[in-house]
């Protein structure tokens, strides 16, 4: 079955303390995405990756790293995450036309 | 840059009514546009897109769009309202060729009243 997969699905954490969410596309496309969603903003492109090794920043990439070393994998990184990093993540993928994007079940992170 | 405005944040249709949720967007090059929608909990689901040729884009569950260039419009309707529409609809737009970013309008709540 095609997917995209994130983990965790649900996450609280403290302001400073690092962490990763992880995706995972099964279909081999080349293009992944991360987005935020909030409340009234609709859905923010934080970084995209045309391939493996190849990255641009979205919208809002403060505060996010990104890292694509396999085509499969966009783990999406917090160094030092901020309250203001509450929100609803979601990863996509899609083949290099970006007709379609497949999306993740998302990924609520709270900040305290 | 491109842009996508969505208007009417919350939106309500009695059952069985026409449903029009207006899109309108900005691109410097000829833009594919999509309409996804997202069921709550859930992540989001492409219901149509428009990248060449025909106009009027079929979707999914009885949803339709018309790309007008000359309005750069894109609005979703569909004749007949069934309370499963009931989600939150987002309006997307990328630019034709090369790789760049995908941009989401704010969206809008589709309310069906019984």
């Amino acid at each position: 079955e095609a997917q995209v997969t994130q983990n965790p699905r649900y996450l609280i954490t403290v302001t400073g303390k690092k962490l990763t969410v992880t995706c995972s596309q099964n279909m081999n496309h080349e293009y992944m995405s991360w987005y935020r969603q909030d409340p009234g903003l609709g859905l923010r492109q934080i970084y995209y990756s045309m391939n493996v090794e190849v990255t641009d920043k979205g919208d809002v990439p403060e505060g996010y790293k990104v890292s694509r070393k396999e085509k499969r994998n966009f783990p999406l990184i917090l160094e030092s995450p901020s309250p203001n990093q509450t929100s609803l993540y979601f990863c996509a993928s899609s083949s290099q036309d970006r007709i379609k994007q497949y999306f993740g079940p998302g990924t609520r992170l709270t900040v305290t | 840059a491109q842009s996508v405005t969505q208007l009417g944040s919350h939106v309500s249709v009695s059952e069985g009514a026409l449903v029009l949720l207006r899109c309108n967007y900005s691109s410097s090059v000829p833009p594919y546009l999509f309409w996804y929608v997202q069921y709550p909990n859930q992540g989001l689901q492409l219901l149509l897109k428009y990248t060449t040729g025909a106009t009027l884009v079929k979707g999914i569950n009885g949803f339709e769009a018309e790309f007008k260039k000359s309005e750069t419009s894109f609005h979703l309707t569909k004749p007949s309202a069934h309370m499963s529409d009931a989600a939150e609809y987002f309006c997307a737009v990328i630019r034709s060729g090369g790789y760049q970013k995908v941009t989401f309008g704010t969206g809008t709540k589709l309310q069906v009243i019984p």
